[in-house]
């Protein structure tokens, strides 16, 4: 079993709705959530940056962790064709290497 | 703003040649790291260095090295390239090791012919 699984997608969505982007991760020793939100052909670049459970909102994106049901959620409000990229969510216990995900791939359809 | 910058965008080698990827950071961060990406299986770290001449493995480090010779620049050798290592590797560095933020560069796509 994977330390952390993503659905790959491909995901694809009007502009304007609401995306749900989803990881599960077996360890109960990690402790940091990351997502990360990687352009075609460039590097992957920090989108939200969560400790322990509970919600961090930054302007239309509000990432959620779960830690009893070891889940992890990003939430795009009115999304927009600039939204579209692979996001790969990653976590780490805090004295170890940090775990990405496969990533899933939004399109997010003008 | 941190810059990440990977010597070269696209590379393509033949098996059996020695391979360098060069990565230059500019933040002045302790840590950096060698990835590499492949559908369906993500982002596997191949070594880690967390000072200059300092190094550890990572998951995948077979048929790979490494040299931080400077505290900006940290290299990864392919000592012997094969088909197999076809692949985009990203390169990054943060501040602490595990628990800060991860600035990428914008990758190379080697491909091993």
């Amino acid at each position: 079993q994977k330390e952390v699984e993503q659905d790959p997608g491909p995901l694809s969505v009007p502009e304007g709705a609401i995306v749900s982007l989803n990881c599960t991760y077996s360890n109960s020793a990690f402790q940091y959530f990351m997502w990360y939100r990687q352009y075609s052909r460039k590097g992957p670049e920090l989108l939200m940056y969560t400790y322990s459970s509970g919600n961090k909102e930054d302007g239309r994106f509000t990432a959620q962790v779960d830690k009893s049901s070891k889940y992890i959620s990003l939430f795009i409000r009115d999304s927009q064709p600039s939204d579209s990229a692979t996001y790969l969510c990653a976590t780490t216990g805090g004295y170890q290497k940090v775990t990405f995900g496969t990533g899933t791939k939004l399109q997010v359809i003008p | 703003d941190v810059k990440v910058t990977q010597s070269s965008r696209y590379l393509v080698k033949r098996t059996g040649e020695k391979v360098f990827l060069e990565c230059v950071q500019d933040m002045d961060h302790e840590n950096m790291f060698w990835y590499r990406q492949d559908p369906g299986l993500g982002l596997r770290l191949i070594y880690f260095s967390y000072d200059v001449k300092m190094k550890e493995k990572g998951d995948i480090p077979e048929g790979y090295s490494v040299s931080r010779e400077k505290k900006e620049r940290f290299s990864l050798i392919l000592e012997s390239a094969s088909t197999n290592q076809t692949s985009m590797y990203l390169c990054a560095s943060s501040l602490q090791p595990y628990t800060d933020t991860q600035y990428f560069g914008p990758g190379t796509r080697l491909t091993v012919l």
